[in-house]
């Protein structure tokens, strides 16, 4: 089983529709979770990150966090053109260290 | 631009060859992280410094990788006797260690080709 894992994909959703991007992590004792966005032959790009249980919203995008669940999610709302991009969802495990990234899911917003 | 910087961007090399890369992180941050990523795949992560110190390696980090960062500013990734497995992306990130989420932010990368 991998640390952090996420459906590769692609996601096609509808220009303005709800994009929901999904993850789970095997490690109990990890403490954040990052949302990068990275668009072809670029560099990973911080979205968000959360820590609390429960939700956390910031423009369009919103995190979801249930660490009972040991699951992690990103809303995209009213997805646009520009949003289709490839989502990795990454763990801390400890204050400070590596992240541990999913393989990443691949979103294409169709106009 | 005061955001991470790495050089080159792009390296090709014939196996067998040494390359080395570098990573300016942003001014203020003491933390500076090497990650390689290959097609389709998230960033794995390599190593990472606080300020000078070295404070992990990973297994994928095998002896002809070495990482430095002498004075706690600017770091260097050198590979030696390069492998044809060895071509991919390297990312550097830095973050400001003390803040309540340590928050990495990635450099463009560089893309290395083994021929």
């Amino acid at each position: 089983q991998k640390e952090v894992e996420q459906n590769s994909g692609p996601l096609s959703v509808p220009e303005g529709a709800i994009a929901s991007l999904n993850c789970t992590y095997s490690d109990r004792g990890s403490q954040s979770f990052f949302w990068y966005r990275q668009y072809s032959g670029k560099s990973p790009e911080l979205i968000m990150f959360i820590y609390s249980n429960g939700d956390k919203e910031d423009g369009r995008f919103t995190a979801q966090l249930n660490k009972a669940s040991q699951y992690v999610s990103l809303l995209i709302r009213d997805s646009q053109p520009s949003d289709s991009a490839t989502y990795l969802c990454a763990v801390e495990r400890n204050q400070g260290g590596k992240l541990i990234f999913g393989q990443g899911t691949e979103l294409s917003v169709k106009p | 631009d005061t955001g991470v910087s790495q050089n080159p961007r792009h390296k090709i090399t014939k196996r067998g060859q040494n390359v080395t890369f570098r990573c300016d992180p942003i001014s203020e941050h003491n933390r500076l992280y090497w990650y390689r990523q290959t097609l389709g795949q998230g960033p794995e992560f390599l190593t990472y410094f606080q300020n000078e110190a070295q404070l992990e390696k990973s297994r994928l980090l095998s002896d002809r990788f070495s990482a430095e960062r002498p004075k706690g500013s600017f770091s260097t990734l050198e590979i030696q006797r390069t492998e044809q497995g060895d071509s991919a992306m390297y990312l550097c990130a830095s973050s400001f260690a003390g803040r309540a989420t340590d928050t990495q932010y990635f450099g463009p990368g560089t893309r290395l080709t083994v021929l």
